[in-house]
């Protein structure tokens, strides 16, 4: 697609449950990342993942989260054993990524998955 | 470290009123990158500017203009002008120039909220 594609968009689940959150970016954007957006709180990095190199995972909050990203394609976040801080929205986002001309770091967001723990 | 300031968490104005989104930034680094972006009640942020910390002159893009000052760690955003549709919340957020990694480092941005 032209933008970034993000699913579920909302997620609502029981604490303790593990969820899974999918990220699509824009073709050819090697650079994928998520950041984390609690209600009326600015943007939290959590992961960065530029071509084959190893993932910038400085930002996960814990051991309960991980990403993956198979390649410069699809990027899956997976909370296990999801708490009611958990809670929020989680936004993944795309750039052309370093090595590149345009090397400014702009980056393209999705509209974000919406996760509620009760 | 890099740290970026928004202090102001909501302003309200009404339409065709003038407003100024302030940011200030922390950085030990030389060269560096200054972004704003928007997030409108859908959720989706859009990239409005970017601007080198080599490069100070102040641009102008329609209603929105930005101002740049090095000496005081700025980067404030106005809207002259203002309209409903500009209703969301403005992030400010830097980016180091020369590494490899481009991390993007936000405020915690501010909600204008612009009514008729």
């Amino acid at each position: 697609g032209a933008g970034v594609s993000q699913s579920p968009s909302n997620k609502v689940t029981e604490k303790g449950k593990d969820v899974e959150l999918r990220c699509d970016p824009i073709s050819g954007h090697t650079a994928l990342y998520w950041y984390r957006q609690r209600l009326g709180q600015g943007l939290e990095f959590l992961i960065y993942f530029q071509g084959n190199s190893a993932p910038d995972k400085s930002g996960l909050p814990s051991d309960r989260f991980s990403a993956e990203r198979t390649g410069e394609s699809v990027s899956t976040l997976t909370i296990q054993r999801t708490q009611q801080e958990d809670s929020a929205v989680y936004l993944c986002a795309s750039s052309l990524g370093v090595g590149r001309r345009e090397r400014t770091g702009e980056l393209f967001f999705g509209e974000g998955s919406r996760l509620t723990v009760l | 470290a890099q740290k970026v300031t928004q202090a102001q968490t909501e302003i309200s104005v009404v339409e065709k009123e003038d407003v100024t989104l302030d940011c200030v930034y922390e950085t030990r680094d030389t060269t560096y990158y200054l972004f704003w972006y928007k997030q409108p009640p859908s959720g989706e942020l859009v990239f409005l500017i970017r601007r080198n910390s080599f490069d100070e002159q102040n641009e102008i893009s329609g209603r929105y203009s930005w101002n740049f000052q090095k000496s005081t760690s700025s980067f404030n955003f106005t809207i002259t002008a203002s309209q409903v549709v500009d209703s969301a919340v403005y992030f400010c957020a830097l980016r180091p120039m020369n590494t490899g990694f481009q991390k993007l480092v936000f405020g915690t941005g501010t909600r204008l909220l612009v009514s008729p």
